[in-house]
């Protein structure tokens, strides 16, 4: 079946320093979504990206999704301590399974103050 | 606007117990679907409904049924709970192929 992985698993940085997590899919995709989930929350949808080599811009967050469709990333500019949390990319199954979104295991942001 | 509600927020199950957790959406979504959240695995899906009427299987679904009651509701079922159903459970709701929209979760254990 379709596998969405994300790197890295962990990421620590120091605040006002960039951030960047990775998503890669076995399988092309036709729309890539990032959510972010706070510690105790639910997970929040950031954006979804539809078009290849697309790229969106949400304030300090830049999202890409790749030319192939495989592929995506998301990049924060200087982070801050509100950007705490972990990073989920998701994307679809085909045909009949586009109703099936699979995540990625997510990525997990610390900031140090 | 409630958006997605999901009950009951907590649970303790004892192994071979059988419990329902309930979502309700407020938002006249058609679909809605079931995750499982466990450290370090993601979201991983336990069965969806695309539209009222209809449900499939996702990606874990042993162990597990669901309803979809109407548009707005939508249950998952531990017919007979074992330890590996402790997890913290994600209902969500979309319009579509759309942003997933998602309750508070409900945090399950079972000893």
């Amino acid at each position: 079946g379709q596998q969405v992985m994300q790197i890295p698993q962990y990421q620590h940085v120091q605040e006002g320093e960039d951030f960047t997590t990775y998503c890669n899919s076995s399988t092309t995709l036709s729309n890539i979504q990032w959510y972010k989930q706070r510690p105790g929350g639910h997970p929040v949808f950031l954006i979804q990206l539809v078009k290849s080599g697309e790229v969106k811009k949400q304030k300090r967050l830049t999202f890409q999704f790749g030319e192939a469709k495989k592929n995506s990333s998301l990049h924060i500019t200087a982070t801050q301590t509100t950007d705490v949390g972990t990073y989920f990319c998701a994307g679809p199954g085909s045909g009949a399974g586009s109703y099936q979104l699979t995540f990625g295991k997510g990525t997990k942001l610390s900031v140090i103050p | 606007n409630a958006g997605v509600t999901q009950t009951p927020k907590f649970q303790v199950l004892k192994t071979g117990q059988s419990m329902t957790l309930q979502c309700a959406q407020d938002m006249n979504h058609n679909s809605m679907y079931w995750y499982r959240q466990d450290p370090g695995m993601g979201l991983r899906l336990i069965y969806y409904s695309a539209s009222e009427g209809t449900t499939d299987k996702g990606e874990v679904p042993n162990g597990y049924n669901v309803s979809r009651l109407n548009k707005r509701e939508f249950s998952l079922r531990l017919e007979s709970a074992a330890p590996s159903q402790t997890s913290v459970y994600f209902c969500a709701s979309s319009q579509g192929h759309g942003e997933l929209f998602f309750g508070e979760g409900s945090r399950l254990t079972v000893l």
